[in-house]
């Protein structure tokens, strides 16, 4: 079994400012890691995704993300935020075939 | 490269009404999901395929939902009859394989509201 927890449902951020996303995981069995992002009322798009080596990922639009094994963390960082990151963010996990959702972060960016 | 395309984009029912939705992924894509997203939660599996076979449908509430991948390409997700707690948005994804390796590609999705 396996399951995803994200720490924060809402986060909301000025522009320009830095941004970090909490993801922890459970799992009985080596895992995977993904970051989506979900913008209004469209499909979830991956943003980068953890499977093995280097534990810090680097993801498009300036997305980035540090895989804790023993923290079993996958927290998602960006530097500078700007208005168009306002979405929902996904953490999802694959211990088995089955990708596992977590609840989600909504990312509101303020100018 | 065209995407996964849903229709249709937005339904409204009664419950006890019956429902269909379309699903047509990338070309060449063996492996197709279905996911049920309600608000406020993350999408949750209800089926997937793995050309027109089933993989995994252990989250398919199969008195009242059903699915059919016909010769391995469009797939269809049918609700019948449709209860108030359905609501949500359904998602269509497809990727090459299962493997993790391979990326899921999202559509759009379909909103449903049971009135």
């Amino acid at each position: 079994a396996q399951s995803v927890t994200q720490l924060d449902s809402q986060v909301p951020v000025f522009e320009e400012a830095p941004v970090e996303l909490r993801c922890n995981y459970s799992s009985s069995v080596s895992v995977y890691l993904f970051w989506y992002v979900q913008y209004p009322n469209q499909g979830l798009q991956l943003l980068l995704k953890y499977l093995s080596g280097s534990t810090l990922v680097k993801g498009i639009n300036g997305f980035e993300a540090e895989f804790n094994k023993s923290q079993t963390s996958f927290h998602l960082r960006k530097p500078s935020v700007h208005i168009s990151d306002t979405a929902e963010y996904f953490c999802a996990v694959k211990g088995d075939y089955k990708l596992s959702f977590g609840a989600g972060t909504t990312v509101t960016v303020r100018a | 490269e065209a995407g996964v395309a849903q229709s249709p984009r937005y339904k409204i029912i009664e419950k006890r009404q019956s429902v269909a939705f379309w699903c047509n992924p990338i070309s060449g894509h063996a492996t197709l999901y279905w996911y049920q997203q309600i608000l406020g939660q993350g999408p949750k599996l209800l089926i997937q395929f793995q050309n027109n076979g089933v993989v995994d449908d252990s989250q398919l509430p199969k008195d009242r939902f059903s699915a059919e991948r016909l010769k391995g390409v469009d797939s269809t997700l049918k609700i019948q009859p449709a209860k108030l707690e359905d609501s949500a948005v359904y998602l269509c994804a497809s990727s090459l394989s299962d493997m993790a390796v391979y990326e899921q590609y999202f559509g759009p999705g379909t909103r449903l509201t049971v009135t």
